[in-house]
């Protein structure tokens, strides 16, 4: 499967605690995506990285979130000292400059539970 | 990026032609109109997308008004595989720029019936 990848598919995990996702992009692409969305709404923007620069940031993503794309192919998201407000889906999508109009393509995303 | 308006749910009978509408009256002339759809508990799916020109594909028809304010994407034999919740997000296609995030509404949900 050359599809974009998430790991875990769920985690459950204590409030004030650190976790982190990880994203494996379709290996050709060169913008990675994370996302968040909460039940019934539809995904609200976190960042975006083009290779291994992250060049936008939304005013959703707290000091305590914080992603990286250190060789400009998978990329992690890590949330510290969680809260219950961080419960969601955790989504990653990538896509390429080599495309003609930018399609986004999405992983099956990573559930977050805080207890 | 401009807003978009969707009905939140819609029904359809097994077999027939499935028609979604969205409203996006702001839309800019540089702005394309994208469809993405979810089903239950997975990531969105890339459908179709659109500028002024009617298009098709494996999947869908979108159809765009002649003023672009609004569109229509359209499943010409809706499956039981197609029940799922149905975006429609105008952003600017071209490569250039930094903007490149989606800004995603509550869309659609679509049930398609037996």
């Amino acid at each position: 499967d050359t599809g974009v990848s998430q790991d875990p598919r769920h985690k459950i995990t204590k409030r004030g605690q650190n976790v982190t996702f990880r994203c494996d992009p379709i290996s050709e692409h060169n913008r990675l995506y994370w996302y968040r969305q909460t039940l019934g709404q539809g995904p609200e923007f976190l960042t975006y990285f083009q290779n291994e620069a992250q060049l936008e940031k939304s005013r959703l993503l707290s000091d305590r979130f914080s992603a990286e794309r250190p060789k400009g192919s998978f990329s992690t998201l890590e949330i510290q000292r969680t809260e219950q407000g961080d419960s969601a889906m955790y989504l990653c999508a990538s896509s390429t400059t080599s495309g003609r109009m930018d399609e986004q393509y999405f992983g099956p995303g990573t559930r977050l539970t805080v207890t | 990026d401009a807003k978009t308006t969707q009905p939140p749910s819609m029904d359809c009978a097994e077999g027939r032609a499935a028609n979604l509408p969205c409203n996006h009256s702001t839309i800019s002339g540089n702005e394309y109109v994208y469809w993405y759809r979810q089903i239950h508990s997975q990531g969105p799916q890339y459908i179709i997308h659109g500028l002024k020109n009617n298009e098709t594909n494996e999947m869908a028809s979108l159809i765009i008004t002649e003023d672009r304010k609004s569109s229509t994407l359209i499943l010409p034999h809706a499956t039981l595989r197609d029940t799922a919740v149905y975006y429609c997000i105008v952003r600017v296609g071209s490569n250039a720029g930094n903007n490149r995030k989606l800004i995603w509404g509550l869309g659609t949900s679509l049930a398609v019936n037996p």
